[in-house]
């Protein structure tokens, strides 16, 4: 139980352009669903939080214009890469927690993107 | 902000030996968990320690929760090329309601 997928896997873009990228609780209702970025060889950094219905939340130095995060349903939720640039190229990783363990998050494969 | 530190940051050993990653913060944490994730792939849920105190093993991995409940331990033994990965500890304080990552430890184990 507690599959998260995401879509794509990986994507490359051309600098200018908008990529979205997909997270699903495959055999769960998610009550909140949180959006992370990865360098390499490093930690995840926290981007932002959403909970189904209502506006996301994001960490301080996160431009809430450039990444657009809807949740849209208790099974999905959509980050928005818009106006991609070459900086912005990174592994994304989401997560979801249930109602009833909210303690636990459990994570989705994660899109690498790669912007040129 | 809280900060959760671990050590070591990277760990080469051999097939067999045995480890202990450390997790430490100032901060007090209502629960914390534990991930391995691999190259490309996201992180995967180990263990979720919620008592101060509290151990738990998952075959070969033994976790510990510091009874101030502010740090955390793993322990691997007989370590084998398998657990190869980026460990992750991660604190919930419920009062934020989201997860403080640890800076990771990378351990290579090798045959």
């Amino acid at each position: 139980g507690a599959v998260v997928s995401q879509h794509p896997s990986r994507v490359i873009c051309k600098s200018g352009t908008s990529v979205k990228i997909e997270c699903r609780s495959l055999d769960f209702q998610a009550t909140t669903m949180f959006w992370y970025r990865q360098f390499p060889k490093q930690s995840l950094m926290l981007m932002a939080t959403s909970n189904e219905g209502s506006k996301a939340t994001y960490e301080q130095g996160v431009e809430k214009d450039k990444f657009l995060i809807n949740h849209a349903s208790l099974t999905l939720s959509t980050l928005t890469v818009t106006s991609a640039h070459p900086e912005d190229s990174s592994f994304y990783i989401c997560s979801a927690r249930t109602k009833d363990r909210f303690y636990e998050q459990y994570f989705g494969p994660g899109t690498r993107l790669t912007v040129t | 902000t809280q900060l959760l530190e671990q050590s070591p940051q990277f760990l080469s050993i051999q097939e067999g030996e045995n480890l202990t990653v450390y997790c430490n913060s100032s901060s007090v944490f209502s629960s914390l968990q534990w991930y391995r994730q691999e190259p490309g792939e996201g992180p995967v849920l180990l263990v979720t320690v919620v008592t101060g105190g509290e151990v738990k093993k998952l075959k070969r991995l033994t976790f510990q929760f510091g009874d101030a409940r502010k740090d955390s331990s793993l322990h691997i033994t007989a370590a084998q090329p398998g657990d190869t990965g980026l460990y992750l500890c991660a604190g919930d304080n419920t009062g934020f309601q989201k997860l403080v990552f640890g800076t990771g430890t990378r351990l290579l184990v090798s045959p």
